[in-house]
């Protein structure tokens, strides 16, 4: 059983174009992430979720919109979609213990 | 500046070499030092967790941290083919309870490739 999973794995896309990335996680933990990995593999953090409550919000274009419908899912919506969104998306989870994050696999984002 | 620098390499050793992966880091309000293996097309997983300076051992691995130099290294012991792939440090201010809430800094990876 995966732990946290997104869907799609892949997403070419157009530009100007809006698409959504969705992130279910299964290990009951209470706060999800979205970081955005770019092609030299640096990881950066853009939003936090604990139990549904937005609490890390960086400096992420307001075209990015992450969505908590409960604390087990985390979507990240993106509108009017630019080159440099190209990209791979990580969701990943963790509780408020000490536990570190628990990452997914990733969606490989390209914007043509 | 980075916050955290890494060398990117990438790394290429014979299989059974001790693998040496380190991180620079300028923020010293920095307390939870972390190593993350990443396998391409893949998620980063989880490899040490540590908090204070000195080292900590699992197996073929050791993380050593070293807070006043602002200093974090790995060692990969007779490294295999299998050990191939990105490591990644990352830190944070504080444990995924605290105020941070896991936000975490890291490095932009290592590319270690181990050849039989």
């Amino acid at each position: 059983d995966t732990a946290v999973s997104q869907t799609p794995k892949y997403l070419v896309t157009q530009m100007g174009n809006d698409k959504s990335i969705k992130c279910e996680q299964n290990l009951g933990h209470d706060t999800m992430y979205w970081y955005k990995q770019d092609s030299k593999k640096f990881l950066k953090i853009m939003f936090s979720y604990n139990n549904k409550e937005l609490i890390i919000n960086e400096t992420v274009p307001n075209r990015f919109s992450p969505k908590s419908p409960d604390k087990a899912h985390l979507n990240l919506h993106i509108n009017s979609l630019e080159l440099g969104d190209s990209a791979v998306y990580f969701c990943a989870s963790t509780d408020r213990g000490n536990s570190p994050l628990h990452f997914g696999n990733g969606t490989r984002l390209t914007v043509t | 500046q980075k916050e955290v620098e890494q060398d990117p390499g990438p790394l290429s050793v014979p299989e059974g070499a001790i693998v040496s992966l380190n991180c620079t880091y300028s923020n010293s309000a920095f307390q939870y030092f972390m190593w993350y293996r990443q396998y391409s097309r893949k998620g980063p997983e989880l490899l040490m967790y540590t908090y204070s300076s000195g080292n900590k051992e699992d197996g073929r691995f050791t993380a050593q941290v070293d807070k006043s130099s602002k200093y974090i290294s790995l060692f990969i012991r007779d490294s295999q083919p299998s050990d191939s792939a990105t490591y990644l440090c990352a830190m944070s201010v504080s444990n995924a309870g605290g105020t941070s809430y896991g936000k975490l800094t890291f490095g932009q990876g290592t590319i270690l490739t181990v050849h039989p």
